[in-house]
């Protein structure tokens, strides 16, 4: 079946601009989390949700950023007043769950590389 | 809070050698512990994971990894590597109980010449 999918691919703004990067998640999967992904670094978590609620949103940077999941399934994160430290791979995952159980896996999308001039 | 840490960043091998990629995590709970691989061009894939049980977890590809809980590691293996084995290789945890979030480590390159 099909797995998780992200768009854009790739992102390119200019510094202070909006952005929106959408997530696509595995049909039927009530879990999915947002990692952000710099250069030789591994991925780092940003925001999880159970269903359309934020369960742990610990790992956004600051108020600039925001992510949504209005019906329980395609998620939005927004980025306001872009900055160069922006600029990073953003990755989406979703799993059966959430509940961390022995099949309860992450499956990644490809990313949305964002460029931020 | 949990850390991650991968011992080698870049990690350069002859087809045929064996393989292993140290992963070393810090945390006072239980954890699930991850392998994931990235090859170059393709998205993060499930390698491995340990939930419980035998501590020595096989997964695709002839990989395989050993959960030692006294020295908080879980060491990545292959008894001998082929040239599509090229990729990033990523270790990662989750703490059992809590935030399904996974922390990685910042992932060990390796490539294998022909």
């Amino acid at each position: 079946g099909a797995g998780v999918s992200q768009t854009p691919s790739n992102k390119v703004t200019e510094k202070g601009k909006y952005v929106e990067l959408r997530c696509d998640p595995i049909s039927g999967h009530t879990a999915l989390y947002w990692y952000r992904q710099s250069l030789g670094q591994g991925p780092e978590f940003l925001i999880y949700f159970q269903g359309t609620g934020a369960a742990d949103d610990s790992g956004l940077p600051n108020d600039r950023f925001f992510a949504v999941r209005p019906e329980g399934s395609v998620s939005t994160l927004k980025i306001q007043r872009t900055e160069r430290g922006d600029s990073a791979v953003y990755l989406c995952a979703s799993s059966l769950m959430g509940a961390g159980g022995p099949t309860d896996t992450q499956y990644f999308g490809p990313g949305t590389r964002l460029t931020v001039l | 809070a949990q850390s991650v840490s991968q011992h080698n960043h870049h990690v350069i091998l002859s087809e045929a050698a064996s393989l292993e990629l140290g992963c070393n995590y810090s945390y006072g709970g239980t954890v699930n512990l991850f392998w994931y691989v990235q090859y170059p061009g393709q998205h993060l894939q499930l390698l491995l994971k340990y939930f419980s049980g035998d501590p020595l977890v096989k997964g695709i590809k002839g990989f395989e990894a050993e959960f030692i809980k006294s020295k908080f590691s879980f060491n990545l293996r292959k008894p001998s590597v082929q040239w599509s084995d090229t990729a990033e290789y990523f270790c990662a945890v989750n703490a059992v109980q809590g935030a399904q979030k996974l922390v990685f480590g910042q992932g060990t390159r390796l490539t294998i010449n022909p």
